[in-house]
């Protein structure tokens, strides 16, 4: 079975610029949680999807979106990137629950120039 | 907030040492979850607790669940070169929906 799947695996842009970062859930999980990980604050959860619906949110900025599709593939979007958005942002995915084994995948790091 | 506090952030040990990275909650956790990630790598899940008190074996890991389910610890026994990582902590405290992360231990090795 493949594993969680991430693109694009490295990103650069500038101040002011917005990014969108793709996820694909191994098959069969329905649930998709973001994370940002940075030396300084850890991994810090952004949000999970459901069945196309978010359930939960962390403490990030609205600068900071997500959605999920019908096939549990997932995007995330940050707006009007700031140079502290700089970070690894890791995509796990489960079968139902947050509870239940994250698989992570390999994440999408962005440096804001 | 709900917080996982995490100790010690770093841990340099001699190759066939014991090591110890322990995790504590300010609040209730539903369970408890361990992730290793290997410089450079993404985490991987080693193991969850569930129940008050829980002990498990994976080898020379061993895992804790504390009587009040807000802490944990992870040793390792007699470390070797592929131990080298950070490992994390991740627990759902009671009443909430979402996974909260200890800091990490980094973990390395002299051979």
């Amino acid at each position: 079975k493949a594993g969680v799947t991430q693109t694009p695996r490295y990103l650069i842009k500038t101040r002011g610029q917005q990014v969108t970062l793709s996820c694909s859930p191994i098959s069969g999980h329905r649930s998709v949680s973001w994370y940002q990980q940075t030396p300084g604050q850890g991994l810090q959860f952004l949000f999970e999807y459901f069945s196309e619906t978010q359930r939960n949110k962390g403490n990030f900025p609205g600068r900071f979106s997500g959605r999920q599709f019908s096939n549990s593939r997932s995007e995330m979007n940050v707006s009007t990137l700031e140079l502290g958005d700089s970070a690894l942002y890791l995509c796990a995915s489960s079968l139902a629950r947050i509870e239940e084994t994250q698989y992570f995948g390999p994440g999408t790091r962005l440096l804001v120039l | 907030g709900q917080q996982v506090m995490q100790i010690p952030q770093y841990q340099h040990v001699q190759e066939g040492e014991d090591f110890t990275t322990y995790c504590n909650s300010s609040t209730t956790l539903s369970n408890i979850q361990w992730y290793k990630q290997r410089p450079g790598g993404h985490p991987v899940f080693l193991i969850q607790l569930v129940k008050s008190g829980e002990v498990k074996k994976q080898k020379r890991l061993t895992f804790q669940f504390g009587e009040a389910k807000k802490n944990s610890s992870l040793h390792i026994t007699a470390t070797q070169t592929t131990d080298v990582g950070t490992y994390f902590c991740a627990g759902i405290p009671q009443g909430a929906q979402k996974l909260v992360f200890g800091q990490g231990t980094r973990l390395t090795i002299n051979p």
